[in-house]
């Protein structure tokens, strides 16, 4: 069975400091896909990444950058500079690659950046 | 291109009243998804169609739930009759199988049972 762990339930930090939000996972899969979405206030999900388990290079977009370490089970998300437009629930999840592409979620981080 | 189309926004009902979420996907996309999201978890997949046909529904609680795709686009999720516990996001997405972008959601539907 897949699993994705996010310890950390709420996180606030002052705008323009770094945060980092960690996201572990289990799965049996030797192929698989990682993601992060971003759950604004108004509710929708809007796709961050998605990353192959074959391709371990960290990625770095704008202030985004991903750190996947399969030898820990880990795909951690950081944020640079942090702006008050970045608070919002995030959510690590987990899908097969070769399967129904159906998606386990974790239970998300509450980020709130303070002006 | 247009995103994916979730009505109503927001509902209220008795438990025991029975409801319907209707959904619209991308066009061409042929995989629909319909998750489940209670206040402070993540989302929990429902069910799953490809095309018209469903490929998975096993965490779909089939006593009250029930979901259809007719002509694999446009595609509705019931519960008759609702209880208290149902009261959740029901989320739809659409993804174009092995498209590189993963899943586009919809704003959701937010129903509340009293």
């Amino acid at each position: 069975a897949q699993k994705v762990t996010q310890a950390q339930t709420e996180i606030s930090v002052v705008e323009k400091e770094d945060v980092t939000l960690d996201c572990v996972y289990e799965t049996r899969d030797t192929t698989y896909y990682l993601f992060w979405y971003k759950q604004p206030p108004s509710g929708e999900l809007v796709f961050l990444i998605r990353r192959n388990s074959f391709d371990e290079q960290n990625e770095i977009s704008g202030r985004y950058s991903w750190n996947f370490q399969k030898s820990t089970s880990s795909f951690n998300f950081t944020i640079t500079a942090s702006q008050v437009v970045d608070s919002a629930v995030y959510f690590c999840a987990l899908s097969e690659a070769l399967g129904n592409e159906k998606l386990t979620f974790g239970t998300g981080t509450r980020l709130t950046i303070i002006p | 291109e247009a995103g994916v189309a979730q009505s109503p926004r927001y509902k209220i009902i008795e438990k025991r009243q029975s409801v319907a979420f209707w959904c619209n996907p991308i066009s061409g996309h042929a995989t629909l998804y319909w998750y489940q999201q209670i206040l402070g978890q993540g989302p929990k997949l429902l069910i799953q169609f490809q095309n018209n046909g469903v490929v998975d529904d096993s965490q779909l609680p089939k006593d009250r739930f029930s979901a259809e795709r007719l002509k694999g686009v446009d595609s509705t999720l019931k519960i008759q009759p609702a209880k208290l516990e149902d009261s959740a996001v029901y989320l739809c997405a659409s993804s174009l199988r092995f498209g590189p972008y993963g899943y586009t959601f919809g704003s959701g539907t937010r129903l509340t049972v009293v």
